[in-house]
């Protein structure tokens, strides 16, 4: 049962240029959640997806889009990468909104 | 803005000991409360979770909810070495009801 699972593990990038992060749960979870996490910050919601077919702002969205592609996958795009965007970045996925959520192992990202 | 609040640590305990977590939130109509435990460069990983008032308790470990003076805590009894992490505390509110992480307290305990 692989659970919540991100690509890449790891990614550097130069300023501007662009990705997608993606991440797939095989849980039938309908909550997909981007969080990022700089030292000292805790975690951050960036987007969300309550369910298939809707997509929310978290705290702090600017600069990234997301995908909700279908009920498994969702993903993240960064258009334009900037410094301020170098962190670990986890998907995590829940049953629904308020219920326990699990986490991808994680993508460490670095723009240079 | 919805706060959870946490002391960042370290909190710093002997093998065998109770550790004592805590988290405060601000919001009155929060609906779920979860601890999560992070080992250093590694994801999340759900301890517990509670919705009522009152304790509940898993193994060594207890969730304790006082709404009316809007805390959360973590016990945990036998302290281990292993038990060496962060400890995230996240807190669903009203509204969109997704979780609001704290920023963790880094719990060491020493042999």
């Amino acid at each position: 049962n692989a659970g919540v699972t991100q690509t890449p593990k790891f990614q550097v990038l130069k300023t501007g240029q662009s990705m997608t992060l993606q991440c797939a749960q095989d849980m039938n979870h309908n909550s997909m959640y981007w969080y990022r996490q700089d030292p000292g910050m805790g975690l951050r919601l960036i987007y969300y997806s309550a369910s298939e077919g809707t997509t929310d702002k978290g705290e702090v969205p600017n600069g990234y889009n997301v995908s909700r592609l279908n009920k498994r996958e969702f993903s993240l795009r960064l258009e334009s990468a900037a410094p301020s965007q170098t962190s670990v970045y986890f998907c995590a996925s829940s049953r629904t909104v308020n219920t326990e959520a699990f986490f991808g192992q994680g993508t460490r990202l670095t723009v240079v | 803005q919805k706060e959870v609040e946490q002391n960042s640590g370290p909190l710093s305990v002997p093998e065998g000991a109770i550790a004592s977590l805590n988290c405060t939130y601000s919001d009155r109509g929060s609906q779920s409360f979860f601890w999560y435990r992070q080992y250093s460069g590694k994801s999340p990983e759900l301890i517990m979770f509670i919705y009522s008032n009152g304790d509940k308790e898993d193994g060594r470990f207890t969730a304790q909810l006082n709404k009316a003076s809007q805390y959360v805590s973590l016990l945990i009894r036998d302290s281990q070495p292993s038990d060496s992490a962060t400890y995230l505390c996240a807190v669903a509110s009203g509204g969109s009801y997704i979780p609001t992480f704290g920023r963790g307290t880094s719990l060491i305990v020493h042999p």
